[in-house]
């Protein structure tokens, strides 16, 4: 199975700050990747998908990049409704794998 | 726009078959490239791919529930179905149904079912 590995896995905050978070894979995925959002008690939310594209609907301060096998999300201005658990997910080979995830807490 | 939503019964005794349905609504399962995908997520951990279904009937599992699980989908009922059998407590998790679009990811979500596996 590829790993994804997540980092960090719990992440403090301020409204307004810029924050990235990372997802290695143990082996190429090429750009078989996407981002999710979790807030307690919802189904996860597609964000990115590609590595790097938005999903419709998703604010613009969300990106994402990738460089061989690291990906990065970053939210440029935090919003108070941006404080909640993101997945990495590959999809480039089976079984398809998610990262432990990182929990952006408010600091 | 399209809703997945989740059903079956919440508690389910050891040693027997959990059994869910995903009913889709505001289109036909049978549309577009999509598969039909189960996910489950343990209590306050996080989430692990189940398999998913294509509307042909092909089939793909994860390697360490492959022996348990069976996706189907019933086309005329636009709905699809996960059975997983010999459960155990190690199987009390949200399960939740999602589409899945080709190359894209898991873009439609069900809210989520929570199964609990207890005599």
């Amino acid at each position: 199975d590829i790993q994804m590995t997540q980092s960090p896995s719990t992440l403090s905050a301020s409204v307004g700050d810029r924050v990235t978070i990372t997802c290695r894979a143990s082996q190429s995925i090429g750009n078989s990747l996407a981002w999710y959002q979790q807030k307690p008690g919802k189904a996860p939310k597609l964000l990115i998908y590609l590595a790097s594209s938005l999903e419709s609907g998703v604010p613009p301060r969300f990106s994402a990049s990738e460089s061989g096998t690291e990906f990065t999300l970053s939210i440029s201005s935090l919003q108070p409704d941006d404080f909640a658990m993101y997945y990495c997910q590959q999809y480039s080979r089976y079984p398809y794998t998610f990262g432990l995830g990182t929990k952006l807490e408010i600091k | 726009q399209v809703q997945l939503r989740e059903s079956g019964p919440g508690l389910v005794k050891p040693s027997q078959t959990l059994s869910l349905s995903c009913t889709v609504s505001g289109d036909s399962i049978s549309s577009g490239d999509f598969s039909w995908t189960w996910i489950r997520q343990h209590p306050g951990k996080g989430l692990e791919w189940i398999g998913h279904i294509f509307k042909t009937g092909g089939t793909y599992y994860n390697p360490s529930l492959e022996s348990r699980v069976a996706i189907s989908v019933d086309t005329s009922k636009n709905h699809f179905s996960l059975s997983l059998t010999s459960v155990t407590a190690a199987d009390t998790a949200v399960y939740y149904c999602a589409r899945d679009v080709t190359l894209v990811g898991m873009d439609v979500w069900g809210q989520g079912t929570t199964v609990t596996v207890s005599s």
